[in-house]
């Protein structure tokens, strides 16, 4: 089955600075990769996703690249802000129905 | 007009009983999951429906019962709970991929 395996753990950095979270993925056959916010207490959200047919996807801060080849793919967060504080996960599937999580980053922005 | 929502959110209970966690979605999606969240905070997929049929089910012991009356609920059964399956559980439905996650439900087995 699908193996995500996602880096750093942890990841801290000064408000302003950029922030990027790498993952990989086994299965050759994914073809779908979101990305998921989830802040303290609160459910997992999805921030940004892309599929394999696309190699990058931006929306304002925030850009996910894809290698396909490598089986990588990254969050960039650019400008980052204290409320962008939270665990961050990647995730993998094929054809969206077996969608397997990272095991999180979590992200703290200082102020 | 919540998208998709569990019963109940809290969940304190002792070894051995029974319980069970509700799911609803009103999204009309057609697939629904389950997934549990451990403490240090790894997000496992436990089970998957779609259309009221099992198409996922990972290695979960089988003291956990999922049941999907219609296409939008899911509910999960747990018999015989034990402290290890003190975690967060989320419920989440999709249609084309992105997923939708309930509010979670922490249950605390003591």
């Amino acid at each position: 089955g699908e193996n995500v395996e996602q880096h750093p753990s942890t990841l801290s950095v000064q408000e302003g600075d950029s922030a990027v979270i790498k993952c990989t993925y086994s299965d050759s056959a994914s073809n779908y990769f979101p990305w998921y916010k989830q802040e303290l207490g609160k459910r997992p959200q999805l921030i940004i996703d892309i599929r394999s047919n696309v190699g990058e996807k931006k929306d304002q801060r925030i850009a996910v690249t894809l290698n396909k080849t490598a089986k990588h793919f990254s969050l960039h967060i650019t400008e980052t802000q204290p409320e962008d504080s939270a665990v961050y996960f990647c995730a993998a599937s094929i054809n969206n129905n077996d969608m397997r999580f990272g095991a999180g980053t979590r992200l703290t922005v200082k102020p | 007009d919540t998208a998709v929502s569990q019963t109940p959110k809290y969940l304190v209970t002792q070894m051995g009983n029974d319980k069970s966690i509700k799911c609803e979605q009103n999204l009309g999606h057609d697939t629904m999951y389950w997934y549990k969240q451990d403490s240090k905070k790894f997000l496992k997929i436990m089970f998957s429906y779609n259309n009221k049929e099992l198409i996922i089910n990972e290695t979960v012991p089988n003291r956990f019962s999922p049941k999907s009356p219609d296409k939008a609920h899911l509910n999960l059964h747990i018999n015989s709970l034990e402290l290890g399956d003190s975690a967060v559980y989320f419920c989440a439905s999709s249609r084309q991929g992105e997923q939708y996650f309930g509010p979670g439900t922490r249950l605390t087995v003591t």
